[in-house]
């Protein structure tokens, strides 16, 4: 049984650009979590979302960040016009119900240059 | 909002000694987990703790939750030098949809 999957693992991105991360949920899982850890800090919760909704968004910046998890195909953290403060690792992680065990995939490790 | 605070914040121990963090939750919390994160590698799940009061061991590692389910903590006997890295627990609240990640303690294990 395969393990949460996220790529890409390290991505660089220039000032301005748009950065798209891609997560893999364990299968059977239908709910996903989105986390940021900056340098020595800990996990700053994102977003939640299930099969096609968002279910909360309370961590998520309000503007140039959006989730989404089509019903097909894995969930995507969209960073547009990306800035050097968004330098992170982003943390996917996915479990079968809420308040349920939360696997965690390997990270995508943002550089914005 | 709900905090979880976690501590120390850092603690370097000599490798054979023991060590213990401890989690404080600003609300009552339905449940409590405890997570390591190797240096540079992702959070990886070690226990759930439920029931208040409840008490857990897993080999040298001791986990508590308590009484109120506002507080947590995890022990560790005789460190190994393998035992390094960052511990965090993380709890909800009832009918939350998500996990409050405490701020995490450091163990570096000195051999």
């Amino acid at each position: 049984n395969a393990g949460v999957m996220q790529n890409p693992r390290h991505l660089v991105r220039r000032r301005g650009q748009e950065a798209r991360l891609r997560c893999s949920p364990m299968k059977g899982h239908s709910h996903v979590y989105w986390y940021r850890q900056l340098p020595e800090e800990g996990l700053k919760f994102m977003v939640y979302l299930q099969k096609e909704n968002i279910i909360d968004e309370s961590g998520m910046p309000k503007e140039r960040f959006s989730a989404e998890f089509p019903k097909e195909g894995p969930s995507i953290l969209r960073i547009q016009q990306v800035v050097r403060g968004d330098s992170a690792a982003y943390f996917c992680a996915s479990s079968q119900m809420t308040e349920d065990t939360q696997y965690f995939g390997p990270g995508t490790r943002l550089t914005v240059l | 909002g709900q905090q979880v605070m976690q501590i120390p914040q850092y603690q370097h121990v000599q490798e054979g000694e023991d060590f213990t963090t401890y989690c404080n939750s600003s609300t009552t919390l339905s449940n409590i987990q405890w997570y390591k994160q190797r240096p540079g590698g992702h959070p990886v799940f070690l226990i759930q703790l439920v029931k208040s009061g409840e008490v857990k061991k897993q080999k040298r590692l001791t986990f508590q939750f308590g009484e109120a389910k506002k507080n947590s903590s995890l022990h560790i006997t005789a460190t190994q030098t393998t035992d390094v890295g960052t511990y965090f627990c993380a709890g909800s609240g009832t009918g939350a949809n998500n996990l409050f990640f405490g701020t995490g303690t450091r163990l570096t294990v000195i051999p």
